[in-house]
């Protein structure tokens, strides 16, 4: 079965500190692809990256960056310098091929106070 | 930039009542989702859905639900007889089936049952 671990449950930090949102996952595939959504307090949900699991590169888009380690099933989300608009929930997830469904993590409350 | 588009952002309905969610995906993907988040909990799967049939469901997804594509353009979920447990805010998606096949989300609808 898939499963989606974020053991960091609520994570508080002042603007400009940098943050890292843990992501563990397992499964038995060997192609896999993994995301990082977040959702402001309006509540949607944000794509912010897809990862499949033949890529290990790491990637990083402006303030985000993210670390994939296969060797021990890790998906990080880095924050650097954050910002009071970072706050809001992220949620790891773990998908298959097309059309399979995402298995989501509890998900990690960001709070970044002024 | 196309997106998911779900009517009503608010739903409150009576226990035992029948409510239909309403879901427009984007115009040119083929894989369409159904999760829902429980307030203050993860997002689970309910659903996916391609070339006009069911292709996988969780446990969630009961006798008491049904999902339907009845024209072009929308993607409906059916709860036949609403209960207390069933409040919370459910998501549609849409996936292009090509490419990245990322799925993106709608802003949700928050279902309150009374």
């Amino acid at each position: 079965a898939q499963k989606v671990t974020q053991a960091q449950t609520e994570i508080s930090v002042v603007e400009k500190e940098d943050v890292t949102l843990d992501c563990v996952y397992e499964t038995r595939d060997t192609t896999y692809y993994l995301f990082w959504y977040k959702q402001p307090p309006s509540g949607e949900l944000v794509f912010l990256i897809r990862r499949n699991s033949f890529d290990e590169q790491n990637e990083i888009s402006g303030r985000y960056s993210w670390n994939f380690q296969k060797s021990t099933s890790s998906f990080n989300f880095t924050i650097t310098a954050s910002q009071v608009v970072d706050s809001a929930v992220y949620f790891c997830a773990l998908g298959g091929e097309y059309g399979n469904k995402l298995v989501f993590g509890a998900g990690t409350i960001l709070r970044v106070k002024s | 930039e196309p997106e998911v588009t779900q009517t009503p952002s608010h739903q409150v309905t009576q226990m035992g009542q029948e409510v239909i969610l309403r879901c427009v995906p984007i115009s040119n993907h083929l894989y369409f989702y159904w999760y829902r988040q429980i307030l203050g909990q993860k997002v689970e799967f309910l659903v996916s859905f391609y070339n006009n049939e069911i292709s996988e469901k969780s446990e969630i997804f009961d006798d008491q639900f049904s999902v339907e594509r009845p024209d072009g353009s929308n993607f409906t979920l059916k709860i036949r007889s609403t209960k207390l447990e069933d409040s919370a805010m459910y998501f549609c998606a849409s996936s292009s089936g090509t490419g990245k096949n990322i799925q993106y989300f709608g802003a949700g609808t928050r279902l309150s049952v009374l």
